[in-house]
């Protein structure tokens, strides 16, 4: 199977560290992916892991241990516009479609 | 540059009609996805293109369910005889590479059907 896990919501205050957890599971591995996505609009590309270890782009971290088969991003000094869902997703066996978890939706309060 | 384009944004349908959703992909961009994202879940993989090659059809939900893309750049969607259950975005990615491995997909807005 191709079972991809998160958390289905998250709240967090301003200015602080959050991290929002995925497991998966998956015959065969090809890249660990997060995207953000505010309500009514497309899904942006956050991150890609493919090796296990921590990737930072600026306030945006994402980690990736594949013998786990577990990821999660850090957002470090949250700003209200981080406020939106964060979809964890692999790629699948055959093409380059993507597997995606339900999404963890992230409320970030004053 | 333009990003994924969709059309229309949103579309109020009356169960059991035939409904048509447009895709226009980046400029050059080989690879074509389509998926469907229901309120409050991830989107879910419904078909792939290659150029105008259909090459994964696999998460069409049923044979209602039709895509085509026959000149290798703009794509369509089409329901037929919708159900309320096919309420939902569906949204559009495009990728500029046919390799299967690291390949970021771009996507568009969405169309939101709602099957009343």
């Amino acid at each position: 199977g191709q079972n991809i896990d998160q958390p289905t919501e998250m709240t967090a205050t301003e200015g602080a560290i959050v991290q929002i957890n995925c497991t998966y599971q998956t015959s065969g591995f090809n890249g660990l992916f997060w995207y953000q996505q505010h309500a009514g609009e497309a899904p942006t590309f956050l991150s890609y892991n493919v090796l296990d270890g921590l990737e930072e782009k600026g306030r945006f971290s994402s980690f990736l241990s594949r013998s786990k088969g577990y990821s999660y991003l850090l957002l470090k000094e949250l700003q209200m516009k981080d406020s939106a869902s964060y979809l964890c997703a692999h790629l699948g066996n055959q093409g380059g479609k993507l597997i995606f978890g339900q999404g963890t939706e992230l409320s970030v309060k004053p | 540059g333009a990003g994924v384009s969709q059309s229309p944004r949103y579309k109020v349908a009356k169960r059991g009609q035939d409904v048509a959703l447009r895709c226009d992909p980046i400029s050059g961009h080989v690879s074509l996805f389509w998926y469907q994202q229901a309120l409050g879940q991830g989107p879910e993989f419904l078909t792939y293109f290659q150029n105008e090659a259909q090459l994964d059809k696999s998460g069409l939900p049923s044979d209602r369910f039709f895509a085509e893309r026959p000149e290798g750049s703009v794509s369509t969607l089409k329901i037929q005889r919708t159900q309320q259950e096919d309420s939902a975005v569906y949204l559009c990615a495009s990728s500029p590479s046919q390799e299967s491995s690291y390949n970021e997909q771009f996507f568009g807005p969405g169309t939101r059907l709602t099957v009343l």
